[in-house]
């Protein structure tokens, strides 16, 4: 069962960028990365995945070393509507399906101005 | 586009009352899931549902039935309401199982009281 762990919450200021690490050891071969961003009161959004070194959408870039035991969500010039919960999930092979979307307690950004 | 709709947005419930919480999906998704979400906590996942007739089930299952007969619906059902289920209730949906992303829907905000 793939685990992840991230920092339970971070400060940042408007126009900076945020880095969000995720620490995933047992990823298996066939798992992706998939980081999604809940706002207060708001079912989680998907923001982005990636299986290997570096994807980038028009919200985030996703990092992953070779070794894929980490993931670093980057977010450019944060503003204050980032404010939000953000999880990093990786998907296990279903041989027990119900385990491989599972949510921890993701990382609190808070966006100041 | 409607995606992921779940009914009702609130509802207050007495305790050893019973009540279903609907979802229905309008995307053809094979899978769909309920999640649960205590106040600053993560997403903990109560059922799942591979497709149609298929259930299964999730971290948190107990007090909690679910059933699937059509690809669109998936509805949750608490049988007899205990405080301990007050949470906020959120269905998704994707079209694969792993390294499928997931569309929420916005959530049911029960409380037993």
């Amino acid at each position: 069962l793939a685990k992840t762990t991230q920092p339970i919450s971070m400060d940042s200021y408007e126009g900076q960028e945020v880095n969000i690490t995720c620490s995933h050891n047992n990823i298996a071969t066939n798992d992706y990365i998939t980081w999604y961003q809940q706002f207060p009161s708001q079912g989680p959004r998907f923001i982005i995945q990636g299986y290997k070194t570096k994807v980038t959408n028009e919200v985030a870039s996703l990092f992953i070393p070779a070794d894929r035991k980490s993931s670093t969500l980057s977010l450019p010039r944060v503003s204050l509507s980032d404010t939000a919960v953000y999880y990093c999930l990786v998907g296990d092979m279903a041989e027990q399906a119900g385990t491989a979307l599972i949510f921890g307690k993701g990382t609190t950004l808070s966006v100041s101005s | 586009n409607a995606g992921v709709t779940q009914t009702p947005k609130f509802r207050i419930l007495k305790i050893g009352q019973s009540m279903t919480l609907q979802c229905t999906q309008d995307m053809n998704h094979n899978y769909m899931y309920w999640y649960r979400q205590d106040p600053g906590m993560g997403l903990k996942l109560i059922y799942y549902s591979v497709g149609a007739g298929i259930t299964d089930k999730g971290e948190v299952p107990n007090g909690y039935n679910v059933s699937r007969s059509t690809t669109e619906d998936f509805p949750l059902r608490l049988e007899l309401a205990a405080p301990s289920q007050t949470s906020v209730y959120f269905c998704a949906s994707s079209y694969g199982l792993t390294n499928e992303k997931l569309f929420f829907g916005s959530g049911t905000q029960l409380s037993v009281l």
